[in-house]
């Protein structure tokens, strides 16, 4: 998984499989946190966020866990299909400003058919 | 609606010459921001506005200038171009609800090359 600070690790999955891409944050009083997809040439492409306030929340084939205790951050993607190979980041609001988010370096998820 | 729209696509300058990124939104998103992206750095915050006529500074500002005359236009401008500002460029816009940046929309990307 990855951590913001890392060089970009990778995690490669065959087509149907679920896929966990994980992200470890550093700063406690980050409060809101968002997953975005990246595929070669495009700009970045929301896919799910989540507030302090909650655990987990679900979107259409996703799942974004939260441990605030240890302050980590998952990404679970559902049947991944060929369609899901990407660079995946989460990103925080960090120090609490909404208008700040940090980035963490992403995760390269390949999916082979 | 276009969305965020970015040009050029693609750019190369010389050292010491400048130029201005063009960012556009057609969905009247009142927030909008620029970051940079290095390999194996993510994406750095350079400048941002919350509104027409409020500019203010992110994660690595110097070198970069930003203008906010309209909702819809936030130009990036380089005073003077340095090889370490070689970089993919995008712009992002979002609706700024109270409390949060909401869904931050990006654009396409510039890719730039300072030799």
């Amino acid at each position: 998984g990855e951590s913001v600070g890392l060089h970009l690790p990778t995690l490669s999955v065959q087509e149907g499989d679920n896929s966990i891409i994980n992200c470890a944050y550093s700063n406690s009083a980050s409060d809101y946190f968002i997953w975005y997809k990246q595929e070669s040439g495009k700009g970045p492409q929301f896919i799910i966020d989540i507030r302090s306030n909650m655990d987990k929340r679900q979107g259409q084939r996703v799942t974004v866990l939260l441990n605030k205790t240890v302050k980590h951050l998952s990404l679970q993607i559902a049947a991944t299909q060929p369609g899901d190979s990407a660079v995946y980041f989460c990103a925080e609001n960090s120090g609490g400003s909404n208008y700040k988010l940090t980035f963490g370096k992403g995760t390269l998820l390949t999916v082979n058919p | 609606n276009a969305g965020v729209t970015q040009t050029p696509k693609f750019q190369v300058l010389k050292t010491g010459q400048s130029m201005t990124l063009q960012c556009a939104q057609d969905m009247n998103h009142e927030y909008m921001s620029w970051y940079r992206q290095d390999p194996g750095m993510g994406l750095r915050l350079i400048h941002y506005s919350v509104g027409a006529g409020i500019t203010d500074q992110g994660e690595v500002p110097n070198g970069y200038n930003v203008s906010r005359s309209t909702t819809e236009d936030f130009p990036l401008r380089l005073l003077s171009a340095a090889p370490s500002q070689t970089s993919v460029y995008f712009c992002a816009s979002s609706i700024s609800l109270a409390g949060g940046v909401d869904t931050q929309y990006f654009g396409p990307g510039t890719r730039l090359t300072v030799l």
